[in-house]
């Protein structure tokens, strides 16, 4: 099965630097990257997708890069606010069979923006 | 609100007993997907349902089993509990089983076994 692993566990920044989370996976079929935000005691929210088709997509101050080669995806957050302190997790789909169903999460970070 | 409900919102109760927590999937989408976050696991996949069939297994107890009915609402059982299942469950709904796009968690049940 597919094989997520996430870093860092914790990360803190400044209130308007960037920060950066990494991925790797291990299932080189597997062809959507989702990452997801979750706020303390609240159910976890996508915030942004990438699909192995392209290397980059931007939403605002927000961007995930692909790198197929190397089996990672990163997730950019660039002038962070404190409202972006939370958990987030990236995920990706297992191809086994061919049938991409479900979704395996990494372990999370939780980002901290210091105001 | 994500259009995926899920109910009870909080669960106590004691070791050894049984609980069932219920999740409606958003109208039209036919596949549920349960997880379970614990602190030190993150969200574990447990098991899909699509269209009232089991359609994967992940990590799954054999105390714990569920099910998918006609309307398309699932439940997920969990018996024998042990103060170890205490976490949060989510479910997970998308519209058709062979993508994971659009995939939308319901607010969770929090369970705590005492």
């Amino acid at each position: 099965g597919e094989n997520v692993e996430q870093h860092p566990s914790t990360l803190s920044v400044q209130e308007g630097d960037s920060a950066v989370i990494k991925c790797t996976y291990s299932d080189s079929a597997s062809n959507y990257f989702p990452w997801y935000k979750q706020e303390l005691g609240k159910r976890p929210q996508l915030i942004i997708d990438i699909r192995s088709n392209v290397g980059e997509k931007k939403d605002q101050r927000i961007a995930v890069t692909l790198n197929k080669t190397a089996k990672h995806f990163s997730l950019h957050i660039t002038e962070t606010q404190p409202e972006d302190s939370a958990v987030y997790f990236c995920a990706a789909p297992p191809v086994v069979g061919g049938s991409n169903y479900k979704l395996t999460f990494g372990k999370g970070t939780l980002l901290t923006v210091n105001p | 609100d994500s259009g995926v409900t899920q109910t009870p919102k909080h669960l106590i109760t004691a070791t050894g007993q049984r609980v069932t927590l219920r999740c409606s999937p958003r109208s039209g989408d036919l596949s549920v997907y349960w997880y379970q976050q614990s602190l030190d696991q993150g969200l574990q996949f447990l098991i899909q349902y699509y269209n009232g069939e089991e359609r994967a297994k992940g990590n799954i107890l054999e105390r714990f089993s569920a099910q998918q009915f006609p309307d398309l609402h699932s439940e997920l059982n969990l018996s024998s509990l042990e103060l170890g299942d205490s976490a949060l469950y989510f479910c997970a709904s998308s519209v058709d089983g062979d993508s994971p796009y659009g995939y939308t968690f319901g607010s969770g049940t929090r369970l705590t076994v005492v």
